[in-house]
């Protein structure tokens, strides 16, 4: 059993409609999670990073921690075809290397 | 967020060069840096662990002598790949981590090796 497993997808929504992506793992040493988006042939991009359980929003994006049952999400509210990408899942315990998810491949259909 | 800048972004080399490859921190000091290998449609694979002022940290199955990696500043880490094969085409990505736990990534560098 991988240490994070990320559906890879590939995954596609119509314009507007609300995005859902999820990681589950199973170290509960985690305490650090954060979510980042990869466009082709870029570095990936920081997005959200929450601290234990609980939700985070930052405009149309919200990230929710469920510690109890080593469940991690990304929401997307309206989503617009500059959205797709490829997220990535990640978590780590401090100043130490981070463990990643495969990666979800996201495309927005216009 | 941090940054961290990347360079070169795109290199092209021929078989049996060594290629060099720089990862600063432009607005924090870095103490840890990571170095990761991207293929096309796959995810992240960590190479190895850069320390600031002692030697680097290498993942099982990657060759430290292949991957020279040198972070002699806080804001500086080099990962040199010693003489190139094709095989070695890749995207390269560096990284930094901040206290707080957050990772910021380079831009990456896309090696092609004739």
């Amino acid at each position: 059993q991988k240490e994070v497993e990320q559906d890879p997808g590939p995954l596609s929504v119509p314009e507007g409609a609300i995005v859902s992506l999820n990681c589950t793992y199973s170290n509960s040493a985690f305490q650090y999670f954060m979510w980042y988006r990869q466009y082709s042939r870029k570095g990936p991009e920081l997005l959200m990073y929450t601290y234990s359980s609980g939700n985070k929003e930052d405009g149309r994006f919200t990230a929710q921690v469920d510690k109890s049952s080593k469940y991690i999400s990304l929401f997307i509210r309206d989503s617009q075809p500059s959205d797709s990408a490829t997220y990535l899942c990640a978590m780590g315990f401090g100043n130490e290397k981070l463990t990643f998810g495969t990666g979800t491949r996201l495309t927005i259909i216009p | 967020g941090a940054v961290v800048s990347q360079h070169p972004s795109w290199v092209i080399c021929k078989s049996g060069t060594s290629v060099k490859i720089e990862c600063r921190s432009l607005d924090f000091q870095a103490t840890t840096m990571f170095w990761y290998r991207q293929f096309p449609k796959q995810s992240l694979m960590l190479m190895a662990t850069s320390n600031e002022g002692s030697k680097a940290t290498y993942e099982q199955g990657v060759e430290k002598d292949k991957f020279l990696i040198n972070h002699a500043s806080l804001t500086l880490s080099t990962l040199t790949v010693t003489s190139a094969h094709p095989e070695d085409s890749s995207f390269y990505i560096c990284s930094a981590i901040l206290t707080s736990g957050e990772l910021f990534f380079g831009e990456g560098s896309r090696l092609t090796v004739l």
